[in-house]
């Protein structure tokens, strides 16, 4: 069965140090998500992608992140110069075009040093 | 704005005991509504969802859900529970409007199976 895959599934980066997330959504969806869950607290959205644009974001997408899909496989997450408050876990997800169900990856833990 | 409540952030049954996970929602417009299912060290998997078609929901591994409006509720339940069904829970909100296809998820339900 397809799914999204995720990479690296942990890294560690130091404080003000760009880190890039990678995420290859399943082959035929079109739709293409990040949330983010930071240790004890809710799963929250982060940012949708489609048709190679932004179609929406959450306030916590500010200058810092960025999203692209870089070929035809992978999504990425950029953040530019981290801070410790973006340690957390990191999912993205996909979708077909004509749902709305969204099919999550494992995730990648990103801790700030 | 959309939101969702999880009541128990820990919900402890035994092996064979029903299965009750409560979520309430607030939405301005008719909501779409999902259940997901984390387990660890693994990233979130689709139990169910509600799309404005029949209120009674069936999903993954004998769950199930119903949608009242009256009440603002998406419980989850399953009959019998199994030791494998030990993971957490989250109920997400699709976010009104159109065009938006924002998850808001509530704060989760750590379900432990007593043997």
């Amino acid at each position: 069965e397809p799914e999204v895959t995720q990479t690296p599934s942990h890294q560690v980066t130091q404080m003000g140090q760009e880190v890039i997330l990678r995420c290859v959504p399943i082959s035929n969806h079109l739709y293409f998500y990040w949330y983010r869950q930071i240790l004890g607290q809710k799963v929250e959205f982060l940012v949708s992608f489609y048709n190679n644009e932004i179609s929406e974001k959450s306030e916590i997408f500010d200058d810092q992140f960025s999203v692209e899909r870089p070929d035809g496989s992978n999504f990425t997450l950029k953040i530019r110069s981290t801070k410790l408050e973006d340690s957390a876990m990191y999912f993205c997800a996909s979708g077909e075009l004509g749902t709305d169900t969204q099919y999550f990856g494992p995730g990648t833990r990103l801790t700030v040093l | 704005a959309q939101s969702v409540t999880q009541l128990g952030s820990h919900v402890s049954v035994s092996e064979g005991a029903l299965v009750l996970l409560r979520c309430n929602y607030s939405s301005s417009v008719p909501p779409y509504l999902f259940w997901y299912v984390q387990y660890p060290n693994q990233g979130l998997q689709l139990l169910l969802k509600y799309t404005s078609a029949a209120t009674l929901v069936k999903g993954i591994n004998g769950f199930e859900a119903e949608f009242k409006k009256s009440e603002t509720s998406f419980h989850l339940t399953k009959p019998s529970a199994h030791m494998s069904d030990a993971a957490e829970y989250f109920c997400a909100v699709k976010s009104g409007g159109t065009g938006r296809r924002a998850l808001t998820f509530g704060s989760g339900t750590r379900l432990q199976v007593q043997p």
